[in-house]
């Protein structure tokens, strides 16, 4: 069964206090893998695509990485506005029709 | 970069009414339309999937004479709760997709969301 599956639920770090987020996947024929940010009330805002192992992309303090199983969403020295739920997804296929699996979610906070 | 536009923000209606979301692609002619619901500190659960002028594909568990999906173009989408009840409160958002190529050239934008709230 396809499944997406992030940890830990929520995280609580300090202002500066760097730290990972991870996403693990079990889909055949990995196509893909999408890391979003949202906040609360709000739609989900596009952060990274990877699509194949050992690709690693940044943006500002964000640095997300992928291996055959797994990503890893990396934040250096993070700021309180860096504080929000963290999505990653995967594409499966149905035929030529497409859809993203969600994982639940990494609830960050970032204290000053 | 693209936008996709979701309305309204937030809508509050009585048991038994029936409400309608709309999602438009502002500046791109979306390829598909996705509605996905959200409860609170949950994933966002895909609903449907509909393609511009073609009937929706429906996520199993999900009724299709509940919630209503109408793309009538490509840049326009809607969704209509029928006859909700308490338990249809949620978020709903929904997202639009064009594709220039294979998927790796897939762009996927999301609107902003919608709170339902049913009395």
């Amino acid at each position: 069964e396809d499944q997406v599956t992030q940890s830990p639920e929520a995280l609580r770090l300090q202002e500066g206090e760097s730290s990972s987020l991870n996403c693990s996947y079990t889909v055949s024929g990995l196509r893909g893998l999408f890391w979003y940010r949202q906040d609360p009330g709000k739609g989900p805002e596009f952060l990274f695509t990877l699509y194949s192992a050992g690709e690693e992309k940044e943006k500002e303090r964000l640095k997300a990485t992928l291996t055959k199983k797994e990503s890893f969403l990396h934040i250096t020295a993070p700021k309180p506005e860096d504080s929000a739920t963290y999505l990653c997804a995967v594409p499966v296929f149905s035929g030529n029709t497409g859809k993203l699996i969600f994982g639940q979610g990494t609830t960050l906070q970032v204290k000053p | 970069g693209a936008v996709v536009s979701q309305h309204p923000s937030r809508v509050i209606c009585k048991s038994g009414t029936s409400v309608k979301i709309e999602c438009r692609s502002l500046d791109f002619q979306a390829t598909t339309m996705f509605w996905y619901r959200q409860f609170p500190k949950q994933s966002l659960m895909l609903m449907a999937t509909s393609n511009e002028g073609s009937k929706a594909t429906y996520e199993q568990g999900v009724e299709k004479d509940k919630f209503l999906i109408n793309h009538a173009s490509l840049t326009l989408s809607t969704l209509t709760v029928t006859s909700a009840h308490p338990e249809d409160s949620s978020f709903y958002i929904c997202s639009a997709t064009v594709r220039t190529g294979g998927w790796e050239d897939e762009k996927l934008f999301f609107g902003s969301g919608t709170q339902l709230s049913v009395l």
